[in-house]
């Protein structure tokens, strides 16, 4: 079955460094791809979505993420981190064409941010 | 633009009853998806609807049902409702077609608890 793995279910870092959090996805067949944020007691928010337009996206609140096709991942990173980016943070794939069928996603990274 | 909206906020239930959980899609979506988040886990795809049909299936059992209504909003029916039902549930919108990665626009949840 494809499946997402996200590597640290909890990653701290301190406030301005960089963040990277990491996803990997199971299957060669190119994918659609997408991270989501989800703060307490809320649902979730789109950050950023790979099109194939570009390699390296960008996303909202300074993240981005890059498609490594040949390591099958999608990396999500912030160059400096701030108190509002802790959150619990997924990485979801689609594999299905036309918008069809659901995502797949990643058991989530909780972030911690250290003042 | 209305967003996605979900009723209701919290539910407790007992076991081997049964539940509806509502949706309303985002304006101009016509595709509804449901999904349920355990704790500390990351969301699962439940079923997918598109024009008033079940439009793809995750791994849950025909007791999780669903109905899409000709305005696009949409019921998560569950029966005989077990303990391990309990959870996040969330709906998302999308617009269906092309360019596949058309992202999913998620509610806040409904939070089912199963005594």
């Amino acid at each position: 079955a494809q499946s997402v793995t996200q590597l640290g279910s909890h990653v701290s870092v301190s406030e301005g460094a960089l963040v990277l959090l990491r996803c990997n996805y199971s299957s060669s067949v190119p994918p659609y791809l997408f991270w989501y944020v989800q703060y307490p007691n809320q649902g979730l928010q789109l950050l950023l979505k790979y099109t194939s337009a570009a390699t390296l996206v960008k996303g909202i609140n300074g993240f981005e993420a890059e498609f490594k096709k040949s390591e099958t991942s999608f990396h999500l990173t912030k160059p400096s981190a701030h108190m509002s980016d802790a959150a619990e943070y997924f990485c979801a794939v689609r594999w299905g064409g036309g918008g069809a069928d659901g995502l797949t996603f990643g058991k989530g990274t909780h972030l911690i941010i250290q003042p | 633009e209305t967003g996605v909206t979900q009723s209701p906020t919290h539910l407790i239930k007992t076991r081997g009853q049964q539940v509806t959980l509502r949706c309303s899609s985002q304006s101009g979506h016509n595709t509804v998806s449901w999904y349920q988040q355990a704790l500390g886990q990351g969301p699962q795809f439940i079923f997918q609807y598109y024009r008033e049909e079940e439009n793809g299936r995750g791994n849950f059992p025909p007791r999780f049902s669903g109905l899409q209504f000709p305005n696009y909003s949409s019921e998560l029916n569950v029966n005989a409702l077990e303990l391990d039902d309990s959870a996040l549930y969330l709906c998302a919108s999308s617009l269906v077609g092309y360019p596949a990665y058309n992202e999913q626009f998620f509610g806040p949840g409904t939070r089912l608890t199963v005594l």
